[in-house]
């Protein structure tokens, strides 16, 4: 199976702060990866796809990049509906998984 | 509007069955592979299974700590995926999502369902 490694798992900013988030894979997914937002008690949302594609409708200050076995998500500049956990999928082969998550928290 | 709805979720006991739905409204079900997937209390994310689409001939793929006791099937008449749980255990409790496929990424999700494996 390949495993995600997502870091830091917690990180405290503020607003306005650029925000970065690394997944890495534990084998090449080449650019199978998608970044989720997840608030208490709602179901995910897709944020990118295919490690650097932003989902229509998504502000352009979240970002992807990456590819292989390293993947970073940023928010340029945090804004207060941005806190909240991000997590990362692997898409390339089965079982898919998901990286343990990173929840951003106010500082 | 592209919906998904999550149904099926309740208090089972340990070795019980409980079989969960997701009905889609919105967009062409017939078309894309639908998934599910898992979260624990407090915990991270989890992939249960995949059912592709009639072109792909309705396979099915699962998460190994699953396999054999779930079973997803769908029935594109009725825009529905079904998951069918059996021999659940504690480990089983989670909130239990559906999702569809698009790009390689699950790109619209359920509200989802509450199961609770206890006795």
């Amino acid at each position: 199976d390949i495993q995600l490694t997502q870091s830091p798992s917690f990180l405290s900013a503020s607003v306005g702060d650029r925000v970065t988030i690394t997944c890495r894979a534990s084998q090449g997914i080449s650019s199978y990866l998608a970044w989720y937002q997840q608030k208490p008690g709602k179901a995910p949302k897709l944020l990118i796809y295919t490690a650097s594609s932003l989902k229509s409708g998504v502000p352009s200050r979240f970002s992807g990049s990456g590819s292989g076995t390293e993947f970073t998500f940023t928010i340029s500049s945090l804004q207060p509906e941005d806190f909240a956990t991000y997590s990362c999928q692997q898409l390339k082969s089965y079982p898919l998984t998901f990286g343990g998550g990173t929840k951003v928290e106010i500082k | 509007e592209v919906q998904l709805v999550e149904s099926g979720g309740d208090l089972v006991q340990p070795g019980g069955s409980l079989r969960l739905s997701c009905v889609a409204s919105g967009f062409t079900f017939s078309d894309y592979y639908m998934d599910w997937v898992r979260q624990a209390p407090g915990k991270g994310l989890e992939w249960v299974g995949r059912s592709r689409n009639k072109v792909n001939s309705y396979t099915t793929e699962y998460a190994a700590s699953v396999k054999g006791r779930f079973t997803i099937s769908r029935d594109d008449s009725k825009n529905s995926v079904d998951l069918q749980m059996n021999s659940l255990n504690t480990e089983d409790t989670a909130v239990y999502y559906c999702g569809r496929l698009l790009n390689n990424a699950v790109d619209v999700w359920g509200q989802g369902t509450t199961v609770t494996v206890s006795s």
